[in-house]
């Protein structure tokens, strides 16, 4: 079967610390792999996404995420988070097409 | 980014009532569309997929005519939830999927639309 863990409904860093969400996938073809974020009152922005190529994808706002195919993983991670990052992140696996199977996310919290 | 508008996003309605929601791809025409309904604490469940001039594509366990959509246009699709109960309560959303190729494609997602049926 398809889906996509996110493991971690909710993590807790402190501002300027790292941040890893972690992100596992069962897909039947060559997975397409995406994360998003969800901001109260605001649709859904991409962050980054990996087609093909280099397993380490860099995406907007500092963010980048490694491919693991042996882990089929596609965790996130930023060396600095900031209290702007406070979101609801969302691991998605599909196709070119964005026929997308979605993670249940994780709600990041940014202590002061 | 492109900018995909959808309204209105926040609907209370009847019980017995219908609500149709937008979505419109402001800046991009989007041939293709996507219907997602998202309940509290969990992932986004795709309902259907919308190609314009054509039927929607329903995935399987969503009633196609209980949730009516329509493409008529390469920037707008409408979402129409007839006969609404309150297990029809959620977070609908939408996505405008760009018309470019390979890597290029991306596809925009509305705000999204909080459903209540009393």
């Amino acid at each position: 079967a398809q889906s996509v863990t996110q493991p971690d409904i909710h993590i807790t860093v402190s501002e300027g610390a790292s941040l890893e969400l972690r992100c596992n996938y069962s897909y039947g073809a060559t997975p397409y792999l995406f994360w998003y974020v969800q901001s109260p009152g605001q649709g859904l922005q991409l962050l980054l996404k990996y087609f093909s190529g280099d397993t380490l994808v860099q995406g907007i706002k500092g963010f980048e995420a490694e491919f693991k195919r042996s882990q089929s993983s596609f965790n996130l991670r930023k060396p600095s988070v900031h209290w702007s990052d406070a979101a609801e992140y969302f691991c998605a696996v599909g196709d070119s097409n964005y026929q997308l199977i979605w993670g249940a996310g994780t709600k990041l919290i940014i202590k002061p | 980014g492109a900018v995909v508008s959808q309204h209105p996003s926040w609907v209370i309605c009847k019980s017995g009532t219908s609500v149709k929601i937008e979505c419109r791809s402001l800046d991009f025409q989007a041939t293709t569309m996507f219907w997602y309904r998202q309940f509290p604490k969990q992932s986004l469940m795709l309902m259907a997929t919308s190609n314009e001039g054509s039927k929607a594509t329903y995935e399987q366990g969503v009633e196609k005519d209980k949730f009516l959509i329509n493409h008529a246009s390469l920037t707008l699709s409408t979402l129409t939830v007839t006969s609404a109960h309150p297990e029809d309560s959620s977070f609908y959303i939408c996505s405008a999927r760009t018309d470019l190729r390979g890597f290029n494609t991306e596809a925009f997602f509305g705000q999204g639309t909080r459903l209540t049926v009393v």
